[in-house]
């Protein structure tokens, strides 16, 4: 089974501050999907990332793939309170028929 | 026009009775899904069907019974419902070979007592 791991599993920040999380999967996939969810709420995409190399960006919000280190990133930038939320990282099966997600990281933005 | 729709949103029910929960996807995808987030948030797979045929079902008690009459439709049937249902049951939809993203419905929060 394809495993997917993400850190940190929390993480609280200053507003204005920088920082990186990580997203490991454990065999050849170049498929890569960021999502973010909001407290009570459903999952919203935020990018895909369809080939080693691909870098996708939205407002304070990086992500980028290296399929050969199997690692993807979201960076943040400036951090303000309305990132605060859960992001998970999905990747996909070869085949596509699931989506395998990491295990969230919880953000929280302190003014 | 939502994309993803599931109800109900909320379901209360005593452990031992029936219940389903029914999706319905407006995207034109062929591929549908159920997944379960457990009080962790983790998110774990349980049915993947794509045009009605089911295509991947994970360890699952039997008790759960995912239905596709159509490719846009994917419900999710539940007998004897245990302590242990207790739960968020998202529905997905996708494209299977397109690299698409896969969009969620709100979820419905179950609790059994």
């Amino acid at each position: 089974e394809l495993k997917v791991e993400q850190n940190p599993l929390f993480l609280s920040m200053q507003e204005g501050k920088n920082y990186t999380i990580y997203c490991n999967y454990s065999t050849t996939s170049d498929r890569l999907y960021w999502y973010r969810q909001d407290p009570g709420k459903s999952l919203e995409s935020l990018f895909v990332l369809l080939s080693n190399g691909a870098v996708k960006q939205e407002g304070r919000l990086m992500a980028s793939l290296d399929t050969k280190a199997r690692l993807s990133t979201l960076h943040i930038t400036a951090a303000v309170h309305d990132l605060s939320a859960t992001y998970f990282c999905a990747v996909s099966s070869n085949t596509g028929n699931q989506f395998y997600f990491g295990t969230g990281t919880s953000l929280t933005v302190i003014p | 026009d939502t994309a993803v729709s599931q109800t109900p949103k909320y379901l209360v029910t005593q452990m031992g009775n029936d219940k389903s929960i029914k999706c319905e996807q407006n995207l034109g995808h062929d591929t549908m899904y159920w997944y379960k987030q457990d009080s962790k948030k983790f998110l774990k797979i349980m049915f993947s069907y794509n045009n009605k045929e089911l295509i991947i079902n994970e360890t699952v008690p039997n008790r759960f019974s995912p239905k596709s009459p159509d490719k846009a439709h994917l419900n999710l049937h539940i007998n004897s419902l245990e302590l242990g249902d207790s739960a968020v049951y998202f529905c997905a939809s996708s494209q299977l070979s397109g690299g698409v993203s896969a969009f969620f419905g709100q979820g419905t929060r179950l609790t059994v007592v």
